[in-house]
């Protein structure tokens, strides 16, 4: 199955700093999704894109849906310790119901 | 409380016995999916099913089995055939096909140790 393309791999970033990862597809998406992930526990959903170019934000997080449908972009504003986790994007296309997920982006928030 | 359970959140089984794993959602949803990760990886799709009878393969079916009677479960079996089955293993679901706007939303996850 197809594996989207998502970096950095890892960041280690001082509190207060702004973070950004990114996602991208070779083929086209119509959703984008981006998931938190604690140690241990089930994926939680931070943001979800339905439209090209659409931006969106909840809290200190802000995602993008890229113009080419192809991309997807997940900011963190002034970071914080609990931001630690490891954050996924997922990607739903045309065909059926299967979305296809990111390698992870794991940060560490140092206080 | 709405939401997806899986039960148990750990467990233990002896090499060659099959195990199931619970899934439960009171989403509404029609479509349900397993995944599997492993330390350091991203998420592996086991099974999926759009509606109920009907499950699909996904990439890493092999040694797996599921069932799809109740909109509600969609319980999967880890069989002495899967050749590793220690893993961490997550169930989701979502409104399914012919939704413009489908979130996939996630259990919290079994954790899986075959000794």
């Amino acid at each position: 199955g197809q594996q989207l393309n998502q970096s950095p791999q890892s960041m280690f970033i001082q509190e207060g700093e702004d973070v950004s990862m990114n996602c991208t597809s070779s083929s086209i998406f119509n959703t984008w999704l981006w998931y938190k992930q604690d140690p241990g526990e089930g994926p939680v959903l931070l943001i979800a894109l339905y439209k090209a170019g659409e931006l969106t934000s909840n809290g200190r997080l802000t995602a993008q849906f890229g113009i080419t449908r192809k991309d997807s972009f997940l900011n963190i504003s002034a970071s914080i310790p609990s931001d630690v986790g490891i954050y996924f994007c997922a990607g739903q296309g045309d065909t059926g119901n299967q979305f296809y997920f990111g390698t992870g982006t794991s940060l560490t928030v140092i206080p | 409380d709405g939401g997806i359970t899986q039960s148990p959140k750990y467990l233990f089984r002896k090499e060659g016995q099959n195990v199931t794993l619970s899934c439960e959602q009171n989403l509404n949803h029609d479509a349900m999916y397993w995944y599997r990760q492993d330390p350091g990886q991203g998420l592996r799709l086991i099974y999926y099913s759009q509606i109920v009878n009907d499950f699909q393969k996904g990439d890493i079916a092999e040694g797996y089995s599921v069932s799809r009677e109740k909109k509600e479960s969609f319980p999967l079996t880890v069989t002495s055939a899967q050749k590793n089955p220690t893993a961490f293993y997550l169930c989701a679901s979502s409104w399914g096909q012919g939704t413009s706007t489908d979130t996939q939303y996630f259990g919290p996850g079994t954790r899986l140790t075959v000794l």
